[in-house]
């Protein structure tokens, strides 16, 4: 089976930095994504790593260590906008874009 | 260059009735995704095409629940007959070459009631 792990909710203040750990537990690992829904929203596309390391990409920034089966996104520069619900999702790879998605964190930003 | 397509944007069905859902994924995407989102509740999977095949249904209810995707571009999914426990939102993606599969671009979804 898998499991996905990711806290329910964070909130935060306009400028602040936050971060939303993810831990898995898969039958196959490609790689973790993350994903932005806004309410009443599709998801989009954050990031993705196949490798350990942090990947950057202008505020927002994703974690993988393999070894330790977690990951987190990083958020930096808080702003109102960036309030909405983050998904991690694992890749099981064997067909390529298999995702399995947590239940998702509820960022909540404020003034 | 346009997004995915889904309609109709929303659906009310009263249980045990058939309803359908059309995606058209971005042009030149190979792969296609349907996902069922319940409230609350990250996306799940359902099944995925590369072009017209099918690659992984393993959680398509499949009593009840059918996809196709004819000439590898558009897709349609169907629920027959509906059950209370089908309201969600299903989503509809899509996503491109391998280098590229590792996004994948949805589309606004489909919010079904079943009353």
């Amino acid at each position: 089976g898998q499991s996905l792990e990711q806290p329910s909710e964070v909130t935060a203040v306009e400028g602040a930095i936050v971060q939303i750990n993810c831990t898995y537990q898969t039958s196959g690992f490609y790689g973790l994504s993350w994903y932005q829904q806004h309410d009443g929203g599709a998801p989009t596309f954050l990031s993705y790593n196949a490798l350990d390391g942090l990947e950057e990409t202008g505020r927002f920034s994703s974690f993988l260590s393999r070894s330790d089966s977690y990951g987190y996104l990083l958020l930096q520069e808080l702003q109102m906008k960036d309030s909405a619900s983050y998904f991690c999702a694992v890749d099981r790879g064997s067909t390529l874009g298999r995702l399995y998605f947590g239940r998702g964190t509820q960022l909540t930003v404020w003034p | 260059e346009a997004g995915v397509a889904q309609s109709p944007r929303y659906k009310i069905i009263e249980k045990r009735q058939s309803v359908a859902f059309w995606c058209n994924p971005i042009s030149g995407h190979a792969t296609l995704y349907w996902y069922q989102q319940i409230l609350g509740q990250g996306p799940k999977l359902l099944i995925q095409f590369q072009n017209n095949g099918v690659v992984d249904d393993s959680q398509l209810p499949k009593d009840r629940f059918s996809a196709e995707r004819l000439k590898g571009v558009d897709s349609t999914l169907k629920i027959q007959p509906a059950k209370l426990e089908d309201s969600a939102v299903y989503l509809c993606a899509s996503s491109g070459t391998r280098g590229e599969a590792m996004a994948q671009y949805f589309g606004p979804g489909t919010r079904l009631l079943v009353l």
